[in-house]
């Protein structure tokens, strides 16, 4: 099974700037990575596929960039929206489709 | 509008079973591949089971392998989740998720609640 590690656990940012979100896996993902927003209450929202490809009506103030094991969620200039827990999930080796713990991004 | 709904939630003993359901619309449900992933009270995201579009082909996490059958009804447009012996641990918001093929998920129902207790 693939371990997902997010990191940090919490980030506190301040409003227009900028937030950058790690996800590191156990071994190699090639580009099979997603990356998803919840905001209390609700399902996730996929943000990000192929590691870098932002999803149908995702503003491009949200990218991503990595391959292998290393993987970044960069959120550009920060809005009030945006405040909600990111989770990272694999699925180049499956079953099981694995995520990350999640970090959650508070206004700081 | 692609959506997901829902159903089948609620409070269970230790042991015992609930039967999940998830009502698809807005796309062609038998094209695509299903899960089911949950979220504890205050924790993260665990992938449960997933079908294929056919329904022929199902996967389980090992956390409830044994204990869950996924299936699903292409002629009514919805996913089922049955679950059996049925423990604490168990206590989580189920929400059934799409997927292109065997991979992210690209549309998630609101989700259900299960909660088990004595």
């Amino acid at each position: 099974e693939i371990v997902m590690t997010q990191s940090p656990a919490t980030l506190s940012v301040s409003p227009g700037e900028r937030a950058t979100l790690s996800c590191r896996a156990s071994q190699s993902v090639s580009s099979h990575l997603a990356w998803y927003q919840q905001k209390p209450g609700q399902p996730p929202r996929l943000l990000i596929y192929g590691a870098s490809t932002r999803a149908t009506g995702i503003p491009a103030r949200f990218s991503g960039s990595g391959s292998g094991t290393e993987f970044t969620l960069t959120i550009s200039s920060l809005q009030s929206e945006d405040f909600a827990v990111y989770y990272c999930q694999q699925y180049n080796n499956w079953p099981p489709w694995t995520f990350g713990q999640g970090t959650k991004v508070e206004i700081k | 509008e692609v959506q997901l709904l829902e159903s089948g939630g609620g409070l269970v003993q230790p042991g015992g079973s609930l039967r999940l359901s998830c009502a698809a619309s807005g796309f062609t449900f038998s094209s695509y591949a299903m899960n089911w992933v949950r979220q504890a009270p205050g924790k993260g995201l665990e992938w449960v089971s997933a079908i294929s579009g056919s329904g022929g082909t199902t996967y389980y996490a090992d956390s409830v392998k044994g204990r869950f059958t996924l299936s699903r009804d292409n002629s009514k447009n919805t996913l089922y989740l049955q679950m059996n012996s049925l423990r604490a641990e168990d206590t989580a918001v189920y929400s059934c998720a799409k997927s292109p093929y065997w991979d992210y998920m690209d549309v998630w129902g609101k989700g259900t609640t299960v909660t088990v207790s004595s």
